[in-house]
């Protein structure tokens, strides 16, 4: 199945750094969301873009939604070590009420003190 | 709590056997989507009910069908399993076409 192309693949840093990984897709979307998922759990919503450009704030998250509608960033700020878990975009196309997400191949992130 | 309920958390079944999973929505949407989450496909998009009908089909298996019930609760259900049909399996709902919010999903073992 399609999925998006979400770098890096994994990081690991150290409390209180910056953390940006980045999104791209050969398809346009409607929207674009990002999900956290911790282990044994299902992913919880963080940022949703509605508008190609759009530049989106959730506290220490910020979100954009690329020009091309193709591609989408999300950066951290002064990570904690809560931070810790798997972040994933994911594009979204909807027809009337129909919907699909197609989400990247995540990245893993581990926070040290 | 998301408000999506997931039933049963667990499941170990043989080979060639049938499983049926269980969703209930948050109250009040309408939508009813399911994921399947393997370590080597990701989260892949099986299939969307809306207010009862199939709405999107994704890649999901001739061996897997779904249906959503009038109280708007939904089941998958996976018939002829096969040990690569072992996975996470999540439900997720919306009252809009906008954002989703996913159950805890059911662990799917197959031996």
């Amino acid at each position: 199945g399609q999925q998006l192309n979400q770098s890096p693949q994994s990081m690991f840093i150290q409390e209180g750094e910056d953390v940006s990984m980045n999104c791209t897709s050969s398809s346009i979307f409607n929207t674009w969301l990002w999900y956290k998922q911790d282990p044994g759990e299902g992913p919880v919503l963080l940022i949703a873009l509605y508008k190609a450009g759009e530049l989106t704030s959730n506290g220490r998250l910020t979100a954009q939604f690329g020009i091309t509608r193709k591609d989408s960033f999300l950066n951290i700020s002064a990570s904690i070590p809560s931070d810790v878990g798997i972040y994933f975009c994911a594009g979204q196309l909807r027809t009337g009420t129909a919907s699909k997400l197609t989400f990247g191949t995540g990245t893993r992130l581990q926070v040290t003190l | 709590d998301s408000g999506v309920t997931q039933t049963p958390k667990h499941l170990i079944t043989a080979t060639g056997q049938r499983v049926t999973l269980r969703c209930s929505p948050r109250s009040g949407d309408l939508s009813v989507y399911w994921y399947q989450q393997s370590l080597d496909q990701g989260l892949q998009f099986l299939i969307q009910y809306y207010n009862g009908e199939e709405r999107a089909k994704g890649n999901i298996l001739e061996r897997f069908s779904a249906q959503q019930f009038p109280d708007l609760h939904s089941e998958l259900n996976l018939s002829s399993l096969e040990l690569g049909d072992s996975a996470l399996y999540f439900c997720a709902s919306s009252g809009t076409p906008l954002g989703y919010t996913f159950g805890s999903g059911t662990r799917l073992t197959v031996v």
